[in-house]
C-alpha cells in the first residue's frame, strides 16, 4: 500500500537547537515534495519544495533535502524559536505529472524557551 | 478574493442530515483540491478539480460523498446523510493549474456530527 509516514508524532526541543523531521515514503515515485506548515484551526501553510534531481533546497532558516533512493526527506529548521512551534506536513504527488497532493501524518513540533 | 475562502466555519449535524460545505478559490486559479481532516492526523485527499472537470474522485469515502464545481470557481462538497465517522475538518485547496505548484489552503469547514 501506498504510505507517507513522518518519524513521530511530536518532537520537544530547546530554542536555538536545529530541528529535523523526516518524512519516508513507499510506493510513491514523487517528482516533488512539499512540505506546509499547520497552526491550530487553521488549513496548511506552504514552505518550501524540493523537485527530485534536487538534493537539497535552503529558504532562511529551513533546509529540505530528497533522497529518492531512500524514499526520504528531511527537513531541518536551524536556530528554532518558540514561534516554529506548530505541525510541519510534508506532501507529495503520487506520479510524474499528477498534481493532487498526499499528505503525511504530520509531526507536531515544540520549541521550549 | 485575498485567499481561499471556506464557509461555514462550523457545522453541526444530526446524524442522517445532509451537509453543503462551499469553498471559494482565489480569482484565476484553475485548480482545486477538497480534504478530510481528522483530529491529529494529516489531511486526506478527497477529490480534485480542474476548472469544471472533476479529474480524480478516488478519494472520496463513500457514494455519500459529492463535489461539484459547475463553473469553475466555487466548489461546492456534498455529504449525504451524514454519519459520526463523517466528523472532521474539511479543507479546500487551490492553485493555478500549472503543476509542481503549492497548494493555497483556506482554514476549512469543522463538520460534527452528533
Amino acid at each position: 500500500s501506498q504510505k507517507i509516514e513522518q518519524n513521530s508524532e511530536a518532537l520537544n526541543i530547546q530554542e536555538g537547537k536545529t530541528a529535523t523531521l523526516t518524512c519516508n515514503y513507499t510506493n510513491y515515485s514523487p517528482a516533488y515534495l512539499q512540505w506546509y506548515r499547520q497552526d491550530p484551526g487553521r488549513g496548511p501553510v506552504f514552505l518550501l519544495l524540493i523537485r527530485e534531481n534536487e538534493k537539497e533546497k535552503r529558504k532562511e532558516r529551513l533546509k529540505v533535502t530528497f533522497d529518492t533512493t531512500l524514499k526520504q526527506s528531511l527537513f531541518h529548521i536551524t536556530a528554532s524559536q518558540p514561534a516554529d512551534s506548530a505541525t510541519y506536513l510534508c506532501a507529495l504527488s503520487r506520479e510524474t505529472g499528477a498534481n493532487n497532493l498526499f499528505f503525511g501524518t504530520g509531526t507536531r513540533l515544540t520549541v521550549i524557551p | 478574493g485575498a485567499g481561499v475562502s471556506q464557509s461555514p466555519r462550523y457545522k453541526v449535524a444530526k446524524r442522517g442530515q445532509d451537509v453543503a460545505l462551499r469553498c471559494d478559490p482565489i480569482s484565476g486559479h484553475v485548480s482545486l483540491f477538497w480534504y478530510q481532516q481528522a483530529l491529529g492526523q494529516g489531511p486526506e485527499f478527497l477529490t480534485y478539480f480542474q476548472n469544471e472537470a472533476q479529474l480524480d474522485k478516488s478519494g472520496l469515502p463513500s457514494d455519500r460523498f459529492f463535489a461539484e464545481r459547475p463553473e469553475g470557481s466555487v466548489s461546492t462538497l456534498k455529504i449525504q446523510r451524514t454519519q459520526q465517522e463523517d466528523s472532521a475538518v474539511y479543507l479546500c485547496a487551490s492553485s493555478l493549474g500549472q503543476g509542481e505548484e503549492k497548494l493555497f489552503f483556506g482554514s476549512g469547514t469543522q463538520l460534527s456530527v452528533l
